[in-house]
């Protein structure tokens, strides 16, 4: 059970709209800690999509975006493609004395339709 | 081109000791920290540990504390990272990626290897 709350699926039809959010508390995203999103797409090695909240590495399209707000975080895509279908992840630092320091998201399953 | 190439996959016995390497190309090995992650069959990623190439710092994941140590060779650009008393849920894929700050409070994975399977079989 990660500390990191994400839903495990989303899913949409090419063209439109998808959030994924990924839920902390005050001991990380709550406490100020950026938060940083990856997208796995299958039988591959993850991926850096977004950096510290919102700002893409090269070569990532804009139609790929985050945000961060109090104790959460999202990740929007806008025209959904086919392409798109994969997991991703949140990830940011925990400050609790139990479990480990760096944290990522259960991970959520993109299905485009 | 700048990436991280891991060994090949392992099939180790419960108790045994499994060092997967990961060795850098096209970036000045002791800029950055070399974390590791891995993945269950079918699950999600679990942060292990990182270390600081620069000055061997390292960091474990409370859950493996005592059994793992990650290591470094600055003359190979070469990352290790070592899990013993293996059991049979540490099967995985073990990736390791380059962390970078970016100027944030915490650091991000920029460049994966491609993962190294490890079974824990008898």
């Amino acid at each position: 059970q990660s500390v990191l709350t994400q839903p495990p699926s989303v899913s949409g039809a090419p063209g439109q709209r998808v959030t994924i959010s990924c839920t902390g508390s005050s001991s990380n995203i709550g406490a100020g800690y950026d938060v940083h999103w990856y997208q796995q797409l299958p039988r591959t090695a993850p991926k850096l999509l977004i950096y510290g909240n919102n700002n893409r590495p090269s070569g990532v399209p804009d139609r790929f975006s985050g945000s961060r707000s109090g104790p959460s975080a999202s990740l929007a895509i806008t025209g959904l493609q086919a392409e798109d279908e994969a997991d991703y992840y949140c990830q940011s630092y925990d400050s609790s004395l139990s479990g480990s320091n760096w944290v990522f998201g259960g991970g959520t399953k993109l299905t485009v339709l | 081109q700048v990436q991280l190439v891991q060994s090949g996959a392992e099939v180790k016995k419960p108790g045994a000791s499994v060092k997967v390497s990961c060795k850098a190309y096209g970036y000045t090995f002791t800029s950055s920290t070399i974390g590791w992650v891995r993945q269950a069959p079918g699950q999600g990623l679990e942060w292990m540990g990182w270390i600081s190439v620069y000055n061997g710092n390292t960091n474990y994941a409370q859950k493996l504390q005592g059994r793992v140590t990650m290591t470094t060779d600055t003359s190979t650009s070469t990352a290790y990272m070592e899990l013993r008393s293996l059991r049979s849920d540490d099967t995985a894929m073990f990736y390791c990626a380059r962390g970078d700050s970016y100027g944030y409070s915490v650091e991000a994975f920029d460049i994966w290897g491609q993962g190294t399977m490890v079974t824990v079989s008898s």
